[in-house]
């Protein structure tokens, strides 16, 4: 049969909006989660953390909110700017060594 | 510090011959992880590392692949012989477990890709 890619959830904003970037884990032990932007052509850089034990961080221009009784995550970032364009990726881990990575969200900002 | 290197950067190969991925983390750095990314199945962790000791290669697709850590600043991982469905981008990633997190926030190279004709 016709094998299928991954469907990356896609998100296009206009430069200077607010973007909200979603992502559902899916080990409700997972006690410690991270955000990765992905360049093309690149590897995924740091964005921002969270421990279970919070609900919200903040970075700079960046918001982490983690609902974990629906095993919930996103990221807010204000102001999107041309250079935010990527994917988006969050991660999961339960050691705090292995991590596992969602399917990515491609953000198109629209300038 | 210049980061995780990775080399090569593209390699095209014919199926049947051996490739052999090659990593520099970064010092200091105690564990290494080795991801590959495809669209079918996104970011994978194959294997990772902590003070050069293979800890879980359950990730490891089969036989044909292996990864080897000989010192604290070298990785290999080989695939022989190579298939066409091994065509990928290979991540090596780095990371030390932070002392305010208790975790570890890997620090990616840029990757090499592979195509296996």
């Amino acid at each position: 049969g016709e094998s299928v890619g991954l469907h990356l959830p896609t998100l296009s904003v206009q430069e200077g909006d607010n973007s909200i970037i979603n992502c559902a884990y899916s080990n409700s032990a997972s006690d410690y989660f991270i955000w990765y932007k992905q360049e093309s052509g690149k590897g995924p850089q740091f964005i921002i953390d969270i421990r279970s034990n919070m609900d919200k961080r903040q970075g700079q221009r960046v918001t982490v909110l983690l609902n974990k009784t629906v095993k919930h995550l996103s990221l807010q970032i204000a102001a999107t700017q041309p250079g935010d364009s990527a994917v988006y990726f969050c991660a999961e881990s339960r050691t705090g060594n292995q991590f596992y990575f969602g399917t990515g969200t491609s953000l198109t900002v629209i300038p | 510090d210049a980061g995780v290197i990775q080399s090569p950067r593209h390699e095209v190969t014919e199926m049947g011959q051996e490739v052999t991925l090659r990593c520099k983390p970064i010092s200091g750095h105690d564990y290494l992880f080795w991801y590959r990314q495809t669209m079918m199945r996104g970011l994978e962790l194959l294997i990772y590392f902590n003070n050069n000791v293979p800890i879980d290669d359950s990730g490891m697709p089969e036989d044909r692949f292996s990864a080897k850590m000989p010192n604290a600043s070298f990785s290999t991982l080989k695939i022989q012989p190579s298939e066409p469905r091994d065509s990928a981008v290979y991540f090596c990633a780095s990371s030390r477990v932070g002392r305010r997190s208790g975790a570890n926030v890997l620090t990616f190279g840029a990757g090499s890709r592979l195509t296996v004709l």
